[in-house]
């Protein structure tokens, strides 16, 4: 029964390739979020739907494109990847309540990309 | 960038409450104080969160100073498995964004 669940758990790839990650949640949350942890455990957002609506995006390469074909998933298609993409990301999901606040989240398990 | 301060890490003898301090002193009215922890190598997990009143939940309780500029989590009773490293953020509506600092690593020890 896990909430949010994520695949491929580790991936391995070389530069120059596309991958894509996918995440889906059974919580009925109407918002997810991309984040990627990278070598120093720093936790960044890049990323959130709600609804399938793009509501944040930082600043992050063109090369990553969230795509949300319903709102119990979000995946992320990046291409062309890089040394540097080497991190581990975590999807989460929240529920927006009355008032607007979402920060309750709830993270999925990461998938830990390695790019050679 | 994180509007929080924690101390980097933190020993705790198991069986013993652990009190993991947070300064946020640049916090305004609408943001609450939310407590995230990391065991390693999974997800982030929700704790706890509040605006001005203590809090307390099957996982722990949150104190908040009344000027709100700093706020303690307990765990009552640690274990081994509440090693982690324990995340304070500030958040308000800003469509649920979530900056982390860089926690307080916590190790409960035999």
């Amino acid at each position: 029964d896990t909430a949010v669940s994520q695949t491929p758990k580790y991936l391995v790839t070389q530069m120059g390739n596309d991958k894509s990650i996918k995440c889906e949640q059974n919580l009925g949350h109407d918002t997810m979020y991309w984040y990627k942890q990278d070598s120093k455990k720093f936790l960044k957002i890049m990323f959130s739907y709600n609804n399938k609506e793009l509501i944040i995006n930082e600043t992050v390469p063109n090369r990553f494109s969230p795509k949300s074909p319903d709102k119990a998933h979000l995946n992320l298609h990046i291409n062309s990847l890089e040394l540097g993409d080497s991190a581990v990301y975590f999807c989460a999901s929240s529920q927006e309540r009355p008032s607007g606040r979402k920060e309750t989240q709830y993270f999925g398990p990461g998938t830990r990309l390695l790019v050679l | 960038d994180a509007k929080t301060t924690q101390p980097p890490s933190m020993d705790c003898a198991e069986g013993r409450a652990a009190n993991l301090p947070c300064n946020h002193s640049t916090i305004s009215g609408n943001e609450y104080v939310y407590w995230y922890r990391q065991i390693h190598s999974q997800g982030p997990q929700y704790i706890i969160h509040g605006l001005k009143n203590n809090e307390t939940n099957e996982m722990a309780s949150l104190i908040i100073t009344e000027d709100r500029k700093s706020s303690t989590l307990i765990l009552p009773h640690a274990t081994l498995r509440d090693t982690a490293v324990y995340y304070c953020i500030v958040a308000g509506n800003q469509g649920g964004k979530l900056i982390f600092g860089q926690g307080t690593e916590l190790s409960v020890k035999p």
